[in-house]
Parts: structure tokens; C-alpha cells; sequence
């Protein structure tokens, strides 16, 4: 079946520095891809998405590219804040229209 | 403002209780999702429904059990069956099954005392 597989955390950055988190999928058909952020205590929040290949979702300074040669939606951020320090979650839509997730990488952004 | 509500933020149950999760949403959306989270995994999903008296099984719905009399309201019952229930409850919403966007509530979190 479908499944998403991301880096294992935690990340430990320092404030301004840059940011990638590693996600690659395993899917049948052209999925649309998706990164959520949960912050401390909260549900889920959209972050971005990307509904066919080569297309680009951006939001808050955060970046994904679909590529679907390498099957990889990689998030990236060129200079990272405390505020940014949460669990970040890639998922995709199989054909069924169910969000398969990732396990989600925990960032820690140090001062 | 329009969301998502789940209460209690925290809940305690002893063994061979059954407790009821509520989710309340005024964003006019027809579909609505239970899912679980475990520390250091995915999202799970327990059960969704496409539209008002209708629901279907998710990955994970043995010793759960849903209702959806209305439209906005998506309570998740967890049963005594569900051998492992400690966990952070969370729910969704979407405008339908096949949107794109899902919107979460804040969760709840169940422990089994």
C-alpha cells in the first residue's frame, strides 16, 4: 500500500539556520502531498501542499518541490526561528482520499 | 470564529470504562475523522464519515465506535474493547471526502488509569 516515510528526529537547529526535512512517498497514481506542523499541545495545521508533480507549495518561509522522479517532498527553510520549533508531518492522498502519514519529525530550535 | 472543538483537553478512565470523546464543528464541512496518535507515529485513522448517518471503518476502529446524527457533531466512543486506549485523540473535518485540506481540532488526551 500507500506510505510516506520521513527522517527521524529530533532535529536540533540554532536560530537562522537553514532547514530540510526528508520525506519520500510509495504510492500507485499521482497523489497530492501535504506538510502539516503540530505545535506543542495543539492539533494539526496545514503548512503546505502540492498537488502534481513539480509544483512548489510554500507558506511562512517553508518550501516543498513534488518530484515525483525521486518521490520526494522535501520541507525547507532558509532561516529558521524559535517560533518554528514543533513536529512537522508529511502525508499524501491515496486514491481512496485517505491521508496516509508520515511518522513526523519533532525540531527543536535552539536561541 | 469557525473551527474545531474537542473536549475534554484531558481525560481519565479506568480499566472497563467506556468514555465518550466529543467533536463539534461549525465549519459547515460534510466530513468528519477520528484519528489516534501514538508517540512517535503517524496519525492513525479510526473511523470517518462522508455525510450526516453515515460512517466507515478506518485502519483502527476495533473497540471504538462513532454516531453522526448531525452534521456537526462527530462523537468517538471508546469501549472497553479497545485494549490499548491511552493515547491523543484528535478530529478533523474537510468540506468533503475528497478535499484536499483536512482541519484538526486541539485533541484530547485519554489515559487509562
Amino acid at each position: 500500500g500507500d506510505s510516506v516515510t520521513q527522517m527521524e528526529g529530533p532535529v536540533t537547529l540554532s536560530e537562522e539556520a537553514f532547514l530540510t526535512i526528508n520525506c519520500t512517498y510509495t504510492a500507485t497514481g499521482y497523489p497530492s502531498l501535504f506538510w502539516y506542523v503540530q505545535y506543542p499541545g495543539e492539533g494539526l495545521q496545514l503548512l503546505l501542499k502540492a498537488t502534481k508533480a513539480d509544483d512548489k507549495g510554500s507558506n511562512k518561509g517553508f518550501e516543498a518541490t513534488y518530484r515525483k522522479e525521486t518521490t520526494s517532498f522535501h520541507l525547507e527553510k532558509g532561516s529558521v526561528q524559535v517560533s518554528d520549533s514543533a513536529v512537522y508531518f508529511c502525508a499524501l492522498t491515496d486514491s481512496n482520499y485517505q491521508l496516509i502519514w508520515g511518522a513526523g519529525t519533532k525540531l527543536i530550535i535552539k536561541p | 470564529d469557525g473551527g474545531i472543538t474537542q473536549s475534554p483537553k484531558y481525560l481519565f478512565r479506568k480499566e472497563g470504562q467506556n468514555v465518550t470523546l466529543s467533536c463539534e464543528q461549525n465549519l459547515n464541512h460534510d466530513a468528519m475523522y477520528w484519528y489516534r496518535q501514538d508517540p512517535g507515529q503517524g496519525l492513525r485513522l479510526i473511523y470517518y464519515s462522508q455525510i450526516v448517518n453515515d460512517f466507515q471503518k478506518g485502519d483502527i476502529a476495533e473497540g471504538y465506535s462513532v454516531s453522526r446524527e448531525k452534521k456537526e457533531s462527530f462523537p468517538l466512543t471508546v469501549t472497553s474493547a479497545q485494549k490499548n486506549p491511552t493515547a491523543f485523540y484528535l478530529c478533523a473535518s474537510s468540506i468533503s471526502r475528497g478535499s484536499n485540506e483536512q482541519f484538526f481540532g486541539p485533541g484530547t488526551r485519554l489515559t487509562v488509569l
